[in-house]
Order: C-alpha cells, then sequence, then structure tokens
C-alpha cells in the first residue's frame, strides 16, 4: 500500500518559495506506472489541484495559479516536491501530497499546513 | 475549466436516514469520469466513487454514485454515524485542471 507523507516548513514570508517534500513508501516512484500530484485546502473552504507529474516527468498544472509552480520528482530519494513562488496570504492552507490514477486520487497524505505571514 | 456545484451546502440528517447530494457540472463531463470524497475533520479526504458509479475499495454498499453528463447523485442509503462529514465531488474528464466541487457537509 503506497504511503505519503508531506515535509516542510509551516510558515513563509510574503513574495517567497513555498517549497515542500513528499516522502512515498510502499511503491517505487520510477518504476511505477503513477501520477504523483499536489492539492491544497484553504483553512475552512474547498479543494483545489494544483498539479501533477508523470513518474516519466511529464506536468500538468492548474493554470490559476499563473505559473508558479513547479512539480519535480527525486528518484534517489523515492520522493516528490512543491515549489511554489511569489506567495502570498491566499497561499495558505493545508497543501496534500496525493496519488492520482487517471485523476481521481487513490492515496492521499496526511497534509500539512503552510501559513504565508511576515 | 469545469466547474461543479453541489448542493445542498448542509444536509441535517439523523442516523438510519437516507442522504441524497447532488453535484451539477457546468458541461459535460468527459466519459463520466466524477468522483466522490468523504472527508472528516483534521483529515484528508478520502476516496469513496470514481467515475461516477464505481465504489472504490472497501467502501460500504450503502454509498452509492449515480449520474451522467452533467449531473451527479451521491446517494448514502442509511446513515451511519460515522458517515456525518464533508463530501466533494471532482470531476477528472480531458485535460487538466481537474476541478472540485465545494463540498456538502452532512450533519446531525
Amino acid at each position: 500500500q503506497v504511503q505519503l507523507q508531506e515535509s516542510g516548513p509551516g510558515l513563509v514570508k510574503p513574495s517567497e518559495t513555498l517549497s515542500l517534500t513528499c516522502i512515498v513508501s510502499g511503491a517505487s516512484i520510477d518504476k511505477s506506472n503513477y501520477y504523483w500530484g499536489w492539492i491544497r485546502q484553504p483553512p475552512g473552504k474547498g479543494l483545489e489541484w494544483i498539479g501533477h507529474i508523470y513518474y516519466r516527468g511529464t506536468t500538468d498544472y492548474n493554470p490559476s495559479l499563473n505559473n508558479r509552480v513547479t512539480v519535480s520528482v527525486d528518484t534517489s530519494r523515492n520522493q516528490f516536491s512543491l515549489k511554489l513562488n511569489s506567495v502570498t496570504a491566499a497561499d495558505t492552507a493545508v497543501y496534500y501530497c496525493a496519488r492520482p490514477y487517471g485523476g481521481y486520487i487513490l492515496s492521499w497524505g496526511q497534509g500539512t499546513l503552510v501559513t504565508v505571514s511576515s | 475549466d469545469i466547474v461543479l456545484t453541489q448542493s445542498p451546502g448542509t444536509l441535517s440528517l439523523s442516523p438510519g436516514e437516507r442522504a441524497t447530494l447532488s453535484c451539477r457540472a457546468s458541461q459535460s463531463v468527459t466519459n463520466n469520469y466524477l468522483a466522490w470524497y468523504q472527508q472528516k475533520p483534521g483529515q484528508a479526504p478520502s476516496l469513496l466513487i470514481y467515475t461516477a458509479s464505481n465504489r472504490a475499495s472497501g467502501i460500504p454498499d450503502r454509498f452509492s454514485g449515480s449520474g451522467s453528463g452533467t449531473d451527479f447523485t451521491l446517494t448514502i442509503s442509511r446513515l451511519e454515524p460515522e458517515d456525518f462529514a464533508v463530501y466533494y465531488c471532482q470531476q477528472y474528464g480531458g485535460s487538466p485542471p481537474y476541478t472540485f466541487g465545494q463540498g456538502t457537509r452532512v450533519e446531525l
């Protein structure tokens, strides 16, 4: 069973870059025919799909994030990462790493709250 | 982008009652690629239904999904105490971005 665990700073200053990592266990990230993705949820609000990466490196991002997003894979560490630059308070959210399967989400990390504040 | 509108916003019911949740899409969802998730406080969402009507592994048969095109429904036939939660629909047809509805809260 694939398990996902997010890690990264819980506080980021406005205009800086949010960086999170998702550690994958139970599957080899470069040997599985999987997508790996990120979803976020502002406090008290709904879910927003951020983007995903295919294990071979193809990416898709939500255009609403205005080209601020990068998702990448580190096969040597069996993990994948999210970078969101030029953050504002509107980027404050719980960030989930996830394993999409054909688009729906089969596995979720537990989520990590990232607050954007000076 | 496809906009998903869920109704009602909140459903107040009692254990043993039937819950009917609606998800309406702004345009037809390709191949009925519509999923439903349950989210409890402080937890990540969990998959209930995919491709409109297929129950995910381990999901009790009191949960059922139906619909096609732009109108989809999640039905919980007899509410159990653990079913009180927020439910989201998500469409994943066609090209990204994949979008979610705003959620329906099922409360006691």
